[in-house]
């Protein structure tokens, strides 16, 4: 198993500005995945990031909009930049988890993001 | 394009009777299903998983049957208990890591 938390647990925010989102696991890890979970909405893979490399975006997500640090195998960051309130969401960072059967992953608590 | 759909967005059960939670999905290149569970300000923590290969997979109280040529699966719980009170998501994965998760169904377990 692996524990992984993030901080802020919750912030709010104003439009326009930004927000960094860490997430840090208690063991080293290859990749590592952020998701956002928009209000009603399924859970959605916002990129794979990669240490020592760039990180891959999925469709519909740009690197300008959502930079992504991996600096080692334990931390990433996630930044929202020049948020509107469409960005308001739950955002979550997950790791693999070692051993298991086929891309099983583990999930942190969540950021809570609300932007007015 | 949705491609996996949860269409009960929430189920009521009385506490040890059987909770049924259904998932449709369109991509037939699917081949690994999992389920996750999700209680309040936490993250998804997985519950239990199937292979294409198989069409049931039981894990004490929790088994999920697939459904391929239906493109459909279902979780039951049972007996059910009022700490199985959650939002459960499907999950289908393809090649790579690419999950794609349902809207969720939240299951009130009533003691």
């Amino acid at each position: 198993s692996a524990v992984i938390s993030q901080k802020p647990s919750r912030d709010i925010c104003q439009r326009g500005t930004s927000l960094t989102i860490q997430c840090q696991v208690d063991s080293q890890v290859t990749m590592m995945f952020w998701y956002r979970q928009q209000p009603g909405q399924s859970l959605t893979l916002i990129a794979t990031a990669n240490q020592g490399s760039e990180a891959t975006y999925e469709s519909g997500f740009v690197i300008d909009k959502f930079p992504i640090s991996r600096p080692n195998l334990t931390f990433s960051t996630l930044t929202v930049s020049n948020m509107s309130p469409e960005d308001s969401s739950i955002y979550l960072c997950s790791v693999p988890l070692a051993g298991g059967p086929y891309n099983e992953q583990f999930f942190g608590p969540g950021t809570r993001l609300t932007v007015l | 394009d949705q491609q996996v759909k949860q269409n009960s967005p929430s189920l009521s059960v009385q506490e040890g009777r059987i909770s049924i939670l259904n998932c449709d999905y369109t991509n037939s290149m699917f081949d690994y299903f999992l389920w996750y569970k999700k209680y309040p300000a936490e993250g998804p923590t997985f519950l239990i998983s199937i292979s294409s290969i198989k069409d049931k997979n039981e894990d004490g109280r929790f088994t999920v049957f697939l459904n391929k040529s239906a493109k459909h699966l279902s979780l039951h719980i049972v007996p059910s208990q009022p700490g199985d009170s959650a939002v459960y998501f499907c999950a289908p994965s393809g090649a790579g890591n690419q999950f794609y998760f349902g809207t969720g169904t939240s299951l009130t377990v009533i003691p």
